[in-house]
């Protein structure tokens, strides 16, 4: 069975410094990796998925396969990165496949001024 | 990007009532749209998965006769928690992938059940 580990639940740092949420998973296939945002008393959205290989707000993640991560990173955090954020794994690329969700435990990044 | 609605987005009922939950996706159809559940300052663990025109599909330990799903339009699908009791509220979460756009999954911003 696929999952995702997240083993940060807070993490904390100051404006302009850099910032690695980490995320690993366990999946025995091809698997779609995402990075979801919530900010205060919104919903959930995407912010960057692997096979797109873009920067997102100047966050980019690289899928690791041999070590099985997909860690976010940002080189220059700002106050408005301060947010929820989850990890996620789909289990197929084939759109057949329902493209079920699994998602970490997030972490909370809080950028301090 | 493509709008998913939830209604209503918080309700409160008593224990052994029945609550629906409606999902929407606003401006493009979602032949697929998921239910998760989101415990406080916990992740959000998928609940089922809802075919428009067929069953839904459930997570191993959901009850499909407690938690009923009906996705009888492309645009429209329902959740409903019956015979609540104090343990079902949570916060539920509906997704819906745009297949005809980047076969991004969109979110619904949830709906805070409590059960006295």
């Amino acid at each position: 069975a696929q999952r995702v580990t997240q083993p940060e639940k807070l993490l904390s740092v100051f404006k302009g410094a850099p910032v690695e949420l980490k995320c690993n998973y366990s999946y025995s296939g091809s698997p779609e990796l995402f990075w979801y945002v919530q900010y205060s008393r919104q919903r959930l959205q995407l912010l960057l998925r692997h096979i797109s290989r873009e920067s997102i707000k100047g966050f980019t993640a690289d899928l690791n396969k041999g070590e099985t991560s997909f860690h976010l990173k940002k080189p220059f955090a700002q106050e408005e990165d301060s947010a929820m954020y989850y990890c996620a794994l789909s289990e197929s690329l084939l759109e057949t496949s329902g493209s079920r969700l699994t998602f970490g435990e997030g972490t909370q990044l809080t950028v301090n001024p | 990007g493509a709008v998913v609605s939830q209604h209503p987005s918080r309700v409160i009922c008593k224990s052994g009532t029945s609550v629906k939950i409606e999902c929407r996706s606003l401006d493009f159809q979602a032949t697929t749209m998921f239910w998760y559940r989101q415990f406080p300052k916990q992740s959000l663990m998928l609940m089922a998965t809802s075919n428009e025109g067929s069953k839904a599909t459930y997570e191993q330990g959901v009850e499909k006769d407690k938690f009923l799903i009906n996705h009888a339009s492309l645009t429209l699908s329902t959740l409903t928690v019956t015979s609540a009791h104090p343990e079902d509220s949570s916060f539920y979460i509906c997704s819906a992938r745009d297949w005809g756009g980047t076969g991004e999954q969109f979110f619904g911003p949830g709906t805070r059940l409590t059960v006295l």
